[in-house]
């Protein structure tokens, strides 16, 4: 199948900072992404959602951003926490209706430094 | 509510037995999923359901077994365990999406399957 990845596999960031992380997807039907968060020994949590006819949504210190022309999806965290610090899922599907077809990238780890 | 509860949290076989990975949520939530991760990745698709009565394949279905048999219970069963699947499975749950909504998938806490 088609992949999803994330162009870096760990980022650190000092308290207070702002946040990006990217993730590149190349399901060109690709039309409904998902931010997840998952901290150690737990299981992911949702962040946030984007369907492929908008470009930004934002959340609470969230914002997701989404460039269909270079299939790029990325996450943008504003003044990182400690408690930010996981690994962070992008997840696609082809049809958001359809129910559970996600695919996932690897990850990224974010590790937030005081 | 409880959200997603999955039992067991540690389970431990030898190659070639078998078991259910327990799943459930509260919620009244259409879709339920199963998926497994394996160290460095991210979360594959073993089997998904969008109702009680319908369940089909994700991307690694190959070993598993699932049934939909009430709205809240989603079962995966390992049918012959084999080492390649050690694993942490986690189950999700989620409301049918809508355009005016998140559609905010619920995972389980994970359980972690050694086979020998």
């Amino acid at each position: 199948g088609e992949s999803v990845g994330l162009h870096l596999p760990t980022l650190s960031v000092q308290e207070g900072d702002n946040s990006i992380i990217n993730c590149a997807y190349s399901n060109s039907a690709s039309d409904y992404f998902i931010w997840y968060k998952q901290e150690s020994g737990k299981g992911p949590q949702f962040i946030i959602d984007i369907r492929s006819n908008m470009d930004k949504r934002q959340g609470q210190r969230v914002t997701v951003l989404l460039n269909k022309t270079v299939k790029h999806l990325s996450l943008q965290i504003a003044a990182t926490q400690p408690g930010d610090s996981a690994v962070y899922f992008c997840a696609e599907s082809e049809n958001s209706n359809s129910g559970y077809a996600l695919n996932f990238g690897k990850g990224t780890s974010l590790l937030v430094t005081p | 509510n409880a959200g997603v509860t999955q039992t067991p949290k540690f389970q431990v076989l030898k190659t070639g037995q078998s078991m259910t990975l327990q799943c459930a949520q509260d919620m009244n939530h259409e879709y339920m999923s199963w998926y497994r991760q394996d160290p460095g990745m991210g979360l594959r698709l073993i089997h998904y359901s969008v109702g009680a009565g319908i369940t089909d394949q994700g991307e690694v279905p190959n070993g598993y077994n699932v049934s939909r048999s009430t709205t809240e219970d989603f079962p995966l069963r390992l049918l012959s365990a084999a080492p390649s699947q050690t694993s942490v499975y986690f189950c999700a749950s989620s409301y049918f999406p809508s355009e005016s909504s998140y559609n905010e998938q619920f995972f389980g806490p994970g359980t972690r399957l050694t086979v020998l």
